[in-house]
């Protein structure tokens, strides 16, 4: 069974601090996305990841990918309020029956002053 | 930039209504995706459809079903709604699985929360 787990699922933050946010996936795929969803809104692209090694920083966030590891961290620096929201990775896995992408369950994040 | 854009936002319909969805996108895009949403269950695909008329079932197709007349347009169709279909509802398209150097992100709608009363 193809399965893609967030950890955590809930995270608390003080501003200013530094955490990271992980993805595991279980079947083998060089394509990761990261999304983000604020409350009652739809998801929003943050990162694409397409390659072993691939590393992308937007702002405060910063995603890497490792292929072999399968797995993906997106890594938050000095968090301030406005990163609040849910966080969810998308592993490609195109030729599945399921479509294209499986989600993780998603990682709220609450950044507090 | 890529625009998805689903008829409602919010939808109240009773038990036992036929309920569409609409989702119309402006990209081109071949892929084309109805999910839902629900609280610690995360995203869940019901169908999906990689063509005009071509259609696939995804994790949870069962009360649902789907049509793809148009490549810009996709419905969602919940044939007798039940009180567990109350949820949001998410679509979302992408470009056809497996261009060379292109990959397959996928662009969502705004949602449309439903609830079956």
């Amino acid at each position: 069974e193809l399965k893609v787990e967030q950890n955590p699922l809930f995270l608390s933050m003080q501003e200013g601090k530094n955490y990271t946010i992980y993805c595991n996936y279980s079947t083998t795929s060089d394509r990761l996305y990261w999304y983000r969803q604020d409350p009652g809104k739809s998801l929003e692209s943050l990162f694409v990841l397409l390659s072993n090694g691939a590393v992308k920083q937007e702002g405060r966030l910063m995603a890497s990918l490792d292929t072999k590891a399968r797995l993906s961290t997106l890594h938050i620096t000095a968090a301030v309020h406005d990163l609040s929201a849910t966080y969810f990775c998308a592993v490609d896995i195109s030729r599945g029956s399921q479509g294209n992408l499986i989600f993780g369950k998603g990682t709220k994040l609450s950044v507090k002053p | 930039d890529v625009k998805v854009t689903q008829s409602s936002r919010y939808l109240v319909k009773r038990t036992g209504e036929k309920v569409f969805l609409e989702c119309v996108q402006d990209m081109d895009h071949e892929n084309m995706f109805w999910y839902r949403q629900d609280p610690g269950l995360g995203l869940r695909l019901i169908y999906f459809s990689y063509d005009v008329k071509m259609k696939e079932k995804g994790d949870i197709p069962e009360g649902y079903s789907v049509s793809r007349e148009k490549k810009e347009r996709f419905s969602l169709i919940l044939e007798s709604a039940s009180t567990n279909q109350t949820s949001m509802y998410l679509c979302a398209s992408s470009f056809a699985f497996g261009i060379a150097d292109a990959y397959n992100e996928q662009f969502f709608g705004p949602g449309t929360r439903l609830t079956v009363l």
